[in-house]
């Protein structure tokens, strides 16, 4: 059954710690991106790697980090330095840069 | 930095009514189009798509779009809508064969 996996649904982290999310595609696809959804302001594009050991920022790239080092995972880290990190993030991935990106269930996690 | 807009936040419709959300896009050279649709519980997923050729796309259910190129407009139609049609719909705008841009979506809500 092909298609992308987040883990955790939904995840509590106190103010202060690092936080890693789990994103994992085998639709053997080249790129990769993480999102992140807020009410009323649709996705945003968090980072995105098109290559293996290869990724760039988004628009709003200041306090995550991201490791692509496998073709099917892209971790994304939230970091202490990021000042509002509850929010919904998604992870999706495509072909290529410019084809349809597939989207998995999506993290929901709550900075406490 | 290229920005997508959607006009229309939330749209409340009866069944039979007809639908169309609008979608504009800045200009920012080679564009490819797409609608994608969240229903709730269920992952973003591809409505349809343009990247060249008729400006009259056509995806599932029932939708279509047209590309407006003098206008920078995408927007989204369907004739007859159904109480399933309910749910939030994104367009995006991929550039140069680069980044996505979204818009902020349009919450669908068809009246039985």
């Amino acid at each position: 059954d092909g298609g992308i996996t987040q883990s955790p649904k939904y995840l509590f982290r106190k103010e202060g710690q690092n936080v890693t999310l789990s994103c994992e595609q085998n639709l053997n696809h080249d790129a990769m991106y993480w999102y992140r959804q807020d009410p009323g302001q649709g996705l945003r594009l968090i980072y995105y790697s098109q290559i293996v050991n290869d990724f760039q920022k988004g628009d709003i790239a200041e306090g995550y980090s991201v490791s692509r080092e496998k073709k099917e995972s892209f971790p994304l880290t939230v970091t202490s330095a990021q000042k509002n990190p509850t929010a919904f993030y998604l992870c999706a991935s495509s072909g290529g840069l410019s084809d349809t990106q597939y989207f998995g269930p999506g993290t929901r996690l709550t900075v406490l | 930095a290229q920005s997508v807009s959607q006009h229309n936040h939330h749209v409340i419709l009866s069944e039979a009514a007809s639908l169309e959300l609008g979608c504009n896009y800045s200009y920012g050279g080679t564009v490819n189009l797409f609608w994608y649709v969240q229903y709730p519980g269920q992952h973003l997923q591809l409505l349809l798509k343009y990247f060249s050729g008729d400006p009259l796309v056509k995806g599932i259910k029932g939708f279509e779009a047209e590309f407006i190129k003098s206008k920078f407009s995408f927007n989204l139609r369907k004739p007859s809508v159904q109480w399933s049609d309910t749910a939030e719909y994104f367009c995006a705008v991929n550039y140069n064969f680069n980044k996505f841009y979204f818009g902020s979506g349009t919450k669908l809500n068809v009246k039985p």
